[in-house]
């Protein structure tokens, strides 16, 4: 059973600073792996997708890594703004029939300015 | 153009009533989904479609919740004697899916909806 874990649970940096969000995932048989974006109450924005051929994917001041073999993904997120507070969410979609996406419990991003 | 839309965006409901969800997805998407969100967890899969039919339902929690999606477009999340531990955000998300034509599937990114905030008292 797929099982996604992101850390840190709560991260909170000045303005300016350089992140890094984690997000590990137990069976490295996926098809692809999303970030995802989530403000308070509302619904999911989706950020970067990653297939599983691939190493990297860049956005803008974002850019996710992915590293299959190892189970683990990052999103670096360059010269952090106030409005990029918000919960960070990884997912990722696993081989084997289904194509319901597993999630992690997200990170809480403050930028504080 | 339009993304995916969800309606109502709250709904407030007492104990032991039922209730119907609803979720418009991109035009052209054949693939539908449903996700549960309850406060400070990431969303747990539900139900999937692939146009009229569930191809996965096994993330639905008891027989008290059905959807369907009769015309292969919109789908409609129902919930019958609904309880306090149904209060949570439900989400809805499409992808393109799988193209009958070619026998592959177009592609796997999902798109998501704003959810609607259902409260149980």
């Amino acid at each position: 059973k797929q099982e996604v874990t992101q850390i840190p649970a709560a991260l909170s940096v000045p303005e300016g600073e350089n992140l890094v969000l984690n997000c590990s995932f137990t069976d490295s048989a996926i098809y692809n792996l999303q970030w995802f974006r989530q403000d308070p109450g509302k619904g999911l924005t989706s950020l970067l997708l990653i297939q599983s051929s691939q190493r990297e994917q860049t956005s803008g001041r974002l850019n996710a890594s992915l590293d299959k073999s190892s189970g683990r993904s990052t999103l670096y997120i360059a010269a952090s703004q106030p409005g990029d507070s918000a919960t960070y969410l990884c997912a990722v979609l696993t081989q084997g029939g289904s194509e319901k996406l597993v999630f992690g419990k997200g990170t809480k991003l403050t930028v504080n300015p | 153009g339009a993304g995916v839309s969800q309606t109502p965006s709250n709904k407030v409901t007492e104990k032991g009533k039922y209730v119907e969800l609803r979720c418009d997805p991109i035009s052209g998407h054949t693939a539908l989904y449903w996700y549960r969100q309850s406060l400070g967890q990431g969303p747990e899969f539900l139900i999937y479609f692939q146009g009229t039919g569930a191809a996965d339902d096994s993330g639905l929690p008891n027989d008290r919740f059905f959807a369907v999606r009769p015309e292969g477009s919109v789908s409609t999340l129902k919930i019958q004697r609904t309880e306090r531990g149904d209060s949570a955000m439900y989400l809805c998300a499409s992808s393109l899916g799988y193209d009958w034509t070619s026998g592959r599937v177009n592609s796997y990114e999902q798109y998501f909806g704003p959810g609607t905030r259902l409260t149980v008292t």
